[in-house]
């Protein structure tokens, strides 16, 4: 069974401070997709970034980067000089990847982050 | 692009009522659509997976009768909660992977539903 941890509950930083959301999983797949979405007060899901199993590079885009550890099953995710419009739930999120057939995503429970200032 | 839309986006029934909720992919062909669930500051969770032009699988626990899932289309999936009860209400989102990109989900916006 795949499981996904954030353990983080809540996080409150004041702008312009780095903060790194964990993530911790679990899967017996060999292949695998990871993901980071972050969900506004509106609900709306946004996609953030997808990374397979075997890319280990991290990555950085803009002011968001992701650092992925397969031998700790993390994928955490780091937001440099936080803004107040970084204020949402961020989930991670993990899906298998057979091919031929569709990919349920296993979310884990979310941390809320708030930015003020 | 890439777009999935719900409607409607918020609703509000009558306890003992069925309540319809549509998912449409606007500008790809979606053979797999998902239903997710989500209480209030609570994760996502998956209730089934729509096939178009077959019946959806559910996930352990979620009762097939009472969540009727129907893709009759390659652009739409609809969720029927039927005989809805306060404990129903919650945040409906969909899902749609798009046929001609492997591993691409988009998902729409979100419906609210309340049951009174």
């Amino acid at each position: 069974a795949q499981k996904v941890t954030q353990a983080q509950t809540e996080i409150s930083v004041v702008e312009k401070e780095d903060v790194t959301l964990d993530c911790v999983y679990e899967t017996r797949d060999t292949t695998y997709y990871l993901f980071w979405y972050k969900q506004p007060p509106s609900g709306e899901l946004v996609f953030l970034i997808r990374r397979n199993s075997f890319d280990e590079q991290n990555e950085i885009s803009g002011r968001y980067s992701w650092n992925f550890q397969k031998s700790t099953s993390s994928f955490n995710f780091t937001i440099t000089a936080s803004q107040v419009v970084d204020s949402a739930v961020y989930f991670c999120a993990l899906s298998e990847a057979n091919t031929g057939t569709a990919s349920k995503l296993t979310f884990g429970t979310g941390t809320r982050l708030q930015v003020t200032l | 692009g890439a777009v999935v839309s719900q409607h409607p986006s918020r609703v509000i029934c009558k306890s003992g009522t069925s309540v319809k909720i549509e998912c449409r992919s606007l500008d790809f062909q979606a053979t797999t659509m998902f239903w997710y669930r989500q209480f209030p500051k609570q994760s996502l969770m998956l209730m089934a997976t729509s096939n178009e032009g077959s019946k959806a699988t559910y996930e352990q626990g979620v009762e097939k009768d009472k969540f009727l899932i129907n893709h009759a289309s390659l652009t739409l999936s609809t969720l029927t909660v039927t005989s809805a009860h306060p404990e129903d209400s919650s945040f409906y989102i969909c899902s749609a992977r798009d046929a001609g990109r492997m591993r691409e989900q988009y998902f729409g916006p979100g419906t609210r539903l309340t049951v009174t």
